[in-house]
């Protein structure tokens, strides 16, 4: 069983539709990250949060560390939002262990 | 953007062969990371580097070697590349532990005949 696990592995939505993308993690952490690769191959880093909620523009992070769980939220979802949302957990020395990802694709 | 650059991009080459790729950083951070992305396993830790002549293994770090003589460069090395190496190849820095999120390179896809 992978330490972080994500749901759904794929997920086909309309546009303007709200996005919801969850992660578990099954140890103890000290930060949890959501990540963006477009079908390009770059990664981008979207949040890191170790508490409570993000916001940035459309997007929503927010992590319960006593459930350990997060979810990826994205609210008037458009096309070019279509990427693949992988979510990472640190443990320890800075090593970030990755979810398997999650392919999201808007279609107009 | 974070000023990193993995080059070669793409390589092809044949089973034992050696390979070297390399990630250079303009940000002067002291984190350097090596990953590996495969198709049903996501993101996995190679080797990492937490300062000069500084590294340490990561999960799947059989087959792979990594030197770090600059801040700025770290390389990884493959020294009798095997099919199972296929994959695309990622590199990271961070400025701090567990302060800040990593930033990463645009990959080096690599293809072992």
């Amino acid at each position: 069983k992978n330490e972080v696990e994500q749901s759904p592995q794929n997920l086909t939505a309309q546009e303007g539709e709200f996005i919801t993308i969850n992660c578990s993690y099954s140890v103890g952490i000290s930060a949890l990250h959501w990540l963006q690769q477009h079908p390009g191959g770059g990664i981008v880093s979207l949040f890191m949060l170790s508490s409570g909620k993000k916001k940035h523009g459309r997007l929503i992070a927010t992590i319960n560390i006593q459930e350990k769980h997060s979810s990826l939220h994205i609210t008037a979802s458009h096309p070019r939002d279509s990427a693949v949302y992988i979510c990472a957990a640190t443990q320890g020395a800075q090593k970030l262990v990755f979810g398997q990802g999650t392919r999201l694709t808007i279609n107009p | 953007d974070a000023g990193i650059t993995q080059s070669p991009r793409h390589k092809v080459t044949e089973t034992g062969t050696p390979v070297t790729l390399r990630c250079h950083q303009t940000e002067n951070h002291r984190y350097m990371y090596w990953y590996r992305q495969d198709p049903g396993h996501g993101l996995r830790l190679i080797h990492y580097s937490y300062g000069v002549k500084d590294t340490d293994k990561g999960e799947v770090s059989d087959g792979y070697s990594v030197s770090r003589s600059k801040t700025e460069d770290f390389l990884l090395t493959l020294e009798s590349a095997t099919s199972s190496q296929t994959s695309v190849y990622f590199c990271a820095i961070s400025e701090s532990l567990n302060a800040e999120p990593q930033h990463f390179g645009d990959g080096t896809r690599l293809s072992i005949l």
